[in-house]
């Protein structure tokens, strides 16, 4: 299947300082990708879409100035959680839609653990 | 909206035996996803179901959607330890928009 690659794994910051999250399709080329967030036995809760080129589209209650989004590129979406604060602390996972399949499927990263102290 | 209700909420199972998780929508199905996680990981794509009465097989995991298209079933045959984990089916929402909405998950845990 299909890889998409989300770096770093884990990340434990200090409290106002920001931080970036990448999202990359290895083999093949994204037009949107997804970034989740999913807090602990919980099911993930779509948080924005992100759209090569134009600017993503945020849920209701997502403050888009507080979790910058750029698709700079069909294989690398960021997500920045600027000025985080211990309550950002989250499970993050970012998806991408394969653009060549008819399908719509959606593949995974691995998820981001990220610890505001 | 629409919703997807899992049951169960949570399954232990001996290792060897069958099992079933159920995924139920409130409206009708127009593509449902099966994915598997494990905790503090990424979700696998497991399969993808489309047409009413659909089936797919995988190894020994076999999914179906009904023909109504407002349920799905994933089974697990001779369940093994290292098909521990979450399992999470979902669709797209209204639109085309591509998200996808999540049912609850069910989480498998298979004692040896």
């Amino acid at each position: 299947g299909a890889v998409v690659s989300q770096h770093p794994s884990r990340v434990i910051c200090k409290s106002g300082t920001s931080v970036k999250i990448e999202c990359r399709s290895l083999d093949f080329q994204a037009t949107t990708m997804f970034w989740y967030r999913q807090f602990p036995k919980q099911s993930l809760m779509l948080m924005a879409t992100s759209n090569e080129g134009s600017k993503a589209t945020y849920e209701q209650g997502v403050e888009k100035d507080k979790f910058l989004i750029n698709h700079a590129s069909l294989t690398l979406s960021t997500l920045t959680v600027t000025s985080a604060h211990p309550e950002d602390s989250s499970f993050y996972i970012c998806s991408a839609r394969d653009g060549g399949s008819a399908k719509n499927i959606q593949y995974f990263g691995a998820g981001t653990r990220l610890s505001v102290l | 909206s629409q919703e997807l209700e899992q049951s169960p909420q949570s399954l232990i199972v001996q290792e060897g035996k069958n099992l079933t998780i159920n995924c139920t929508s409130s409206k009708t199905l127009y593509g449902l996803y099966w994915y598997k996680q494990k905790y503090g990981e990424g979700l696998i794509f497991l399969m993808m179901l489309q047409k009413g009465g659909e089936e797919k097989s995988h190894e020994k995991i076999t999914a179906k959607l009904d023909e109504k298209k407002q349920q799905s079933s994933l089974h697990i045959t001779a369940s093994q330890p290292s098909h521990a984990g979450i399992y999470l089916c979902g669709t797209h929402g209204s639109g085309n928009t591509g998200k996808l909405i999540f049912g609850q998950g069910t989480t498998l845990q298979v004692k040896p």
